[in-house]
């Protein structure tokens, strides 16, 4: 079975700033990866997802992810963070590879400070 | 307008009583999921159905029961045997037998139940 762990359960960054979310897969195979996104009190909102087609990924609001297997991570960066960023964030695989449940890490809370 | 839709947005119930959630999607998504979602925690699935009139217990089934009977409707209830259910619960959708393992969930704005 798939795990997903997400490294920091807090960032905080300066608007302007750059962010880098962190999150780490265990499975063997190359499998397809999400972030998603949460504002308080909504559903998850897809930022990107990873397929294979492409290592690099871009995503919606400027976000991009980074797939590298000999790392087994799927890191999330954005140049710069807007007040609009500060949210929750999950990275997301499937359970296993033949497995239509998915595998939640525990989440990353966004600070955007002013 | 294409998506998925939950109600009520906050939910209040007294202890011993069962309580149904609603999901609806019009996007013609085969599967459907439920989410309980606790502060700090990611989310723990609870029922998921890839086909009218068959479901599957998920993590923490305990407590709870849906039905499928029509394609774009999972509803959920919250019965008392739940022990603790003041949470987050999320309703989810995906296309699953176009596409297999790994395809996009696309979730619902969410239903916040409140036991008092």
């Amino acid at each position: 079975a798939q795990s997903v762990t997400q490294l920091d359960s807090h960032v905080s960054v300066s608007e302007g700033t750059p962010v880098l979310l962190r999150c780490n897969y265990s499975s063997s195979y190359s499998p397809s990866l999400f972030w998603y996104v949460q504002h308080p009190n909504k559903g998850l909102q897809l930022l990107l997802k990873y397929t294979s087609a492409a290592t690099l990924v871009k995503g919606i609001n400027g976000f991009e992810a980074e797939f590298k297997k000999s790392e087994t991570s799927f890191h999330l960066t954005k140049p710069s963070a807007h007040m609009s960023d500060a949210a929750e964030y999950f990275c997301v695989a499937p359970f296993s590879s033949n497995d239509y449940k998915l595998s939640f890490g525990a989440g990353t809370t966004v600070t955007v400070r002013a | 307008d294409g998506g998925i839709t939950q109600s009520p947005k906050y939910l209040f119930r007294k202890e011993g009583q069962n309580v149904t959630l609603s999901c609806e999607q019009n996007l013609n998504h085969d599967a459907m999921y439920w989410y309980r979602q606790d502060p700090g925690q990611g989310l723990r699935l609870i029922y998921y159905s890839q086909i009218v009139n068959d479901f599957q217990k998920g993590d923490i089934a305990e407590g709870y029961s849906v039905s499928r009977e029509k394609k774009e409707s999972f509803p959920l209830t919250v019965t008392s045997a739940q022990k603790n259910p003041t949470a987050f619960y999320l309703c989810a959708s995906s296309i699953e037998k176009a596409g297999g393992p790994g395809d996009t969930q696309y979730f619902g704005p969410g239903t916040r139940l409140t036991v008092l």
